[in-house]
């Protein structure tokens, strides 16, 4: 079975500090890697692609390990706009559309910046 | 470029009525997909859609049912509404991109409750 296992929180972090998660999946031939974020009583939406090398988009860095099987989400100079519920999710779909499987989500990882 | 709709946003059902969401998108994707999420759940594959006249089942699609006669809509149907099937409802399009990472695009959401 699938599972994609994050901790859920929630995370109290001081705005202004740095914050990390980590996600574990089990599914070892899983090939496409994201986070999303979401917001209380709204839709998911594409935080970041994981790539194999590990990838940055301003303050937030994403990283993935296959031999580990865990991905990470590093967020610097946390912002109270920051503040949400921040989802893994893995594709174990060789045809990236989707195909059979679609995306696997984890939990979610409940953050709070706090002024 | 409205992105992904979803009719209607709330809905209040007795048990055993039926009822049929409505997902739209107008990015011209082939990939379609409804989720639910309920709380310490997170995000679940009920069905999804590979292109204009083709429905597969998901992770959790028994009481569901689909259809996509038209490549921009994706209807999900329950025929006998269940206290079980209270959940927020979430429909989703992506491109067909194979060999590389793709984003699904959320609509906001339906939130169902039947007593």
């Amino acid at each position: 079975r699938k599972e994609v296992e994050q901790d859920p929180g929630p995370f109290n972090v001081p705005e202004g500090a740095t914050v990390a998660f980590n996600c574990t999946y089990s599914n070892s031939a899983s090939q496409s890697f994201f986070w999303y974020r979401q917001d209380c009583r709204k839709e998911p939406k594409l935080l970041m692609s994981v790539y194999s090398s590990g990838n940055e988009d301003g303050r937030f860095t994403a990283q993935l390990n296959r031999a580990s099987q865990y991905i990470s989400l590093l967020i610097r100079d946390s912002k109270l706009s920051d503040s949400a519920t921040y989802l893994c999710v893995v594709s174990s779909s060789v045809d990236s559309g989707g195909g059979a499987d679609g995306l696997t989500f984890g939990k979610g990882t409940h953050l709070i910046i706090q002024p | 470029n409205a992105g992904v709709t979803q009719t209607p946003k709330f809905r209040v059902l007795k048990t055993g009525q039926s009822m049929t969401l409505l997902c739209a998108q107008d990015m011209n994707h082939e990939y379609m997909y409804w989720y639910r999420q309920d709380p310490g759940m997170g995000l679940r594959l009920i069905h999804y859609s590979v292109g204009e006249g083709t429905t597969a089942k998901g992770e959790v699609p028994d009481g569901y049912n689909v259809s996509r006669l038209k490549k921009q809509n994706f209807l999900l149907g329950l025929e006998s509404a269940a206290p079980s099937q209270t959940s927020v409802y979430f429909c989703a399009s992506n491109y067909r991109i194979a060999g590389s990472s793709y984003e699904q695009y959320f609509g906001p959401g339906t939130r169902l409750t039947v007593t």
